[in-house]
């Protein structure tokens, strides 16, 4: 079946510029995360949606970021007014649960290589 | 303080030498999950493994397997006759209830032939 799709697969854009990331979850997963890795870098944890409840925010690294998940399924990371140091891939995760509480694996896009100038 | 913790950021090896990827985590649930997942140069993310904290068997999947043992909050992966195709960014996580995953900061292996 089909897995988690983003796109585009790659931006470049102008320091300044606002940017929308797209991410299509696996269709029935209630979870979904968005992740940013800089290069040679680990997993740096933005922000995730669970089912209906309110999105858990705690690491957005500026008022910049934001993200919105229409009708539980595709999401949208914006970042506006770009910085340099916003380049990086920018991951995007969805999960089933378990047992009502505990999530699955999580599925991993291909992600979206963002660059600024 | 870190939740998940893989102290080895980078190991090389020699083709067919067994190698383990450490990884240590830290939670006050008595119910968890943990994972290992692969990153290759292409850079998607693989699912390797998830285990629940209630199961401590150690798991083998080929050339693959896994020690987890509550007593020392471990979850390590060793990798048996390493092969080139190896070559990859480890990354193990935790999974809380309700909660976000925590991944650890990987490990870059690299396997010479």
């Amino acid at each position: 079946g089909a897995g988690v799709s983003q796109s585009p697969s790659n931006k470049v854009t102008e320091k300044g510029k606002d940017v929308e990331l797209r991410c299509d979850p696996i269709s029935g997963h209630t979870a979904l995360y968005w992740y940013r890795q800089s290069l040679g870098q680990g997993l740096e944890f933005l922000i995730y949606f669970q089912g209906n409840s309110a999105p858990d925010k705690s690491g957005l690294p500026s008022d910049r970021f934001s993200a919105e998940r229409t009708g539980g399924s595709v999401s949208t990371l914006t970042i506006q007014r770009t910085q340099q140091e916003d380049s990086a891939v920018y991951l995007c995760a969805s999960s089933s649960l378990s047992g009502g509480l505990y999530y699955n694996e999580q599925f991993f896009g291909p992600g979206t290589r963002l660059t600024v100038l | 303080a870190q939740k998940v913790t893989q102290a080895q950021t980078e190991i090389s090896v020699v083709e067919k030498e067994d190698v383990t990827l450490d990884c240590v985590y830290e939670t006050r649930d008595t119910t968890y999950y943990l994972f290992w997942y692969k990153q290759p140069p292409s850079g998607e993310l693989v699912f390797l493994i998830r285990r629940n904290s209630f199961d401590e068997q150690n798991e083998i999947s080929g050339r693959y397997s896994w020690n987890f043992q509550k007593s020392t909050s471990s979850f390590n992966f060793t990798i048996t006759a390493s092969q080139v195709v190896d070559s990859a960014v480890y990354f193990c996580a935790l999974s809380e209830a309700g909660n976000q995953f925590y991944f650890g900061t990987g490990t870059s292996l690299t396997v010479i032939p």
